[in-house]
């Protein structure tokens, strides 16, 4: 069962531009984890945001967390056309469980 | 270097024919797993490890065996291959988590398996 839903499913921006993916999710989690996957390739971890924080930065990345509103949001600063992948969001729900529940990805499109 | 190697990255074969794909990390990681990659339907885990000898269902277990021998392997096997079963396919690993905080998965490089 999908547990992160993440919005936009596409963008398109132009370089230097700043990109912003939000990410739904439905249960509590433990912590939520941003991950990018060029095309074809394995995904590569950006940022884990736990459960008891509410924003991390990480280079030209900050991730926010909104327990809350079980929401979180990933925003690129001054994008690169080599930032040109797709994200997704994956959630781990509190628990033994090791499992982390991917959402069905942003694919972001940076225009030179 | 850490990393997550996979075998084979390409296979294209014929159903009914079993075949395995090879999982292997570097990092002395306990938790590895399997996801399959989907068009529209995202990444859905397969089978996990907790640890050697320790393995359970995820999402889309059907069809899928694993074993988990040696800390460092986690092979996946399909029997009986269909063509619903063609996917790309990634394993992934992670350290156990310490103190109820858990930790990011490193990817493999991911399978493309084609069953005709």
């Amino acid at each position: 069962s999908q547990q992160g839903e993440e919005d936009p499913q596409a963008l398109s921006i132009q370089e230097g531009e700043n990109a912003t993916m939000n990410c739904s999710y439905k249960t509590s989690i433990n912590n939520l984890q941003w991950y990018r996957q060029n095309s074809g390739r394995g995904l590569v971890h950006l940022i884990l945001i736990r459960s008891n924080e509410r924003e991390k930065h990480s280079g030209r990345l900050r991730v926010t967390l909104d327990t809350s509103k079980k929401s979180s949001s990933l925003l690129i600063t001054a994008s690169r056309a080599a930032d040109t992948a797709s994200y997704f969001c994956a959630t781990k729900t509190q628990g033994g469980s090791e499992k982390l529940v991917f959402g069905k990805g942003t694919k972001l499109t940076v225009n030179p | 270097e850490a990393q997550v190697t996979q075998n084979p990255r390409y296979l294209i074969t014929v159903t009914g024919k079993k075949l395995t794909v090879t999982c292997s990390q570097n990092m002395n990681h306990e938790y590895m797993s399997w996801y399959r990659q989907d068009p529209g339907l995202g990444l859905r885990q397969i089978y996990y490890s907790m640890n050697v000898e320790v393995t359970d269902k995820g999402d889309v277990p059907e069809g899928y065996k694993v074993s988990r021998k040696e800390k460092r392997n986690f092979p996946l096997i399909l029997e009986s291959p269909s063509p619903n079963q063609t996917s790309l396919y990634f394993c992934a690993s992670s350290p156990r988590r310490y103190r109820g905080l858990s930790y990011e998965q490193y990817f493999g490089p991911g399978t493309r398996l084609t069953v005709t």
